[in-house]
């Protein structure tokens, strides 16, 4: 079973579109996470929910919106596509907020033309 | 805020040892350690928390200098599926509501050749 799943795997679009990117685990966990890791492997956190809240917002613009619909899904919107959004976006989770493994899922490559 | 880990890129042959240094300006909670191999996502390795202890898994281990703000990770007689970059991740120690997070180093790209 996969414990922490993502779609799609590969997203290449034009800039100026509107996609989505769905995250789902099946581990219970309360806590998930959006990352974006750039071109140069910097993995940078954007979002975390627990228990469907938002509890880091980080300075990320505000064509991206998360939404959560309920502890186990974690979706990422993003409106009109930049070409510097062009990055990995991995979904995670863990139990806890604090001091607890996170399970990454594959990522997804998006790629903004 | 971001951790510094050095070195930046290590080549070992098969059997060597290597060691990956995090280190923080800030004090820390905890210190996680994460390794990706390429085109996959980042895997848990362990994670330390403060009281400077030290873990070990297999050949790896780690150790948390809670004075110093840094931590090493320990790769003993490195196989070549040791391969990957390695990340550092270190949560602050006065973190609360929105300081919950995991701010993750640049990595360290370690290569094993046979």
């Amino acid at each position: 079973d996969t414990a922490v799943s993502q779609t799609p795997k590969y997203l290449v679009t034009q800039m100026g579109n509107d996609k989505s990117i769905k995250c789902e685990q099946n581990l219970g966990h309360d806590t998930m996470y959006w990352y974006k890791q750039d071109s140069k492997k910097f993995l940078k956190i954007m979002f975390s929910y627990n228990n469907k809240e938002l509890i880091i917002n980080e300075t990320v613009p505000n064509r991206f919106s998360p939404k959560s619909p309920d502890k186990a899904h974690l979706n990422l919107h993003i409106n009109s596509l930049e070409l510097g959004d062009s990055a990995v976006y991995f979904c995670a989770s863990s139990l806890r907020t604090r001091t607890d493994t996170q399970y990454f899922g594959p990522g997804t490559r998006l790629t903004v033309l | 805020q971001q951790p510094v880990q050095s070195p930046q890129a290590v080549i070992l042959r098969e059997g060597e040892d290597a060691v990956i240094n995090c280190s923080s300006s800030k004090a820390l909670y905890s210190v996680h350690w994460y390794r990706q191999k390429h085109g996959e996502a980042p895997v848990f390795l362990m994670i330390l928390l403060k009281g400077g202890e030290q873990k070990g898994h297999d050949k790896i281990s780690a150790s948390f200098n809670e004075k110093k703000q840094q931590s090493s990770l320990y790769l003993t007689a490195s196989q070549l599926s040791y391969s990957g970059t390695y990340f550092c991740g270190t949560e602050l120690i006065n973190s609360g509501g929105s300081n919950y997070k995991l701010t993750f180093g640049k990595g360290t790209l370690l290569t094993v050749n046979p």
